[in-house]
């Protein structure tokens, strides 16, 4: 069965540096996703991306944050200057398009701002 | 303001019995409704779909049920096992395609 992967599984930075989380979503899938979900808290939405542009985006989706499809299967979230409220888990989705409803999850990256 | 409560306290249950988890809304007004599960350290994984114009939806051991007037949802595993035991979040979508979730309930399954 397709489904949504992500790299890396977990990642450590330092504050004030910059990371990209990657992800793969299921191929034929047009609508793509990146929420995140600190520990003990409930998933939230950060952005939706239809495309090859933003469709969607929350108010934690500021500036120091930019989304991509840099080619026909990659979708990454850059996160430019990291902030120790970043840390989260990092999950990525996608969904075949606007009238299916559901997203489809990866398994998620854990990062941590030290 | 808007809000999706689900109930914060674990629920433990006996093996075999029926498991029912509650999902209130205050200020929305949902196209639909979705539950999905979830495991520690893992992402949501999808278990069903109910629209604002069905009032039940079954999967096999689930049955999801969405009262719009109460403006609730509720989750059902009948027969449960202890592989049931995880934390099972609802899910709204109102305008958009974003998902905005509870805070999930934490089920355990006992022997």
């Amino acid at each position: 069965e397709p489904e949504v992967t992500q790299t890396p599984s977990h990642q450590v930075t330092q504050m004030g540096q910059e990371v990209i989380l990657r992800c793969v979503p299921i191929s034929n899938h047009l609508y793509f996703y990146w929420y995140r979900q600190i520990l003990g808290q409930k998933v939230e939405f950060l952005v939706s991306f239809y495309n090859n542009e933003i469709s969607e985006k929350s108010e934690i989706f500021d500036d120091q944050f930019s989304v991509e499809r840099p080619d026909g299967s990659n979708f990454t979230l850059k996160i430019r200057s990291t902030k120790l409220e970043d840390s989260a888990m990092y999950f990525c989705a996608s969904s075949e398009n606007r009238d299916q409803e559901t997203q489809y999850f990866g398994p998620g990256t854990r990062l941590l701002v030290l | 303001s808007q809000k999706i409560e689900q109930n914060s306290e674990a629920l433990n249950i006996q093996e075999g019995k029926t498991a029912t988890l509650t999902c209130n809304y205050t200020n929305y007004s949902p196209a639909y409704l979705q539950w999905y599960r979830q495991d520690p350290g893992r992402g949501p994984v999808f278990l069903l779909l109910i629209r604002e114009n069905e009032k039940e939806k079954r999967k096999e051991r689930l049955k999801v049920t969405f009262d719009t007037t109460l403006k609730q949802s509720l989750f059902h595993i009948t027969a449960s096992q202890p592989a049931d035991s995880a934390t099972y979040l609802c899910a709204l979508v109102a305008g958009g395609n974003k998902l905005t979730f509870g805070t999930g309930t934490q089920l355990k399954v006992e022997l």
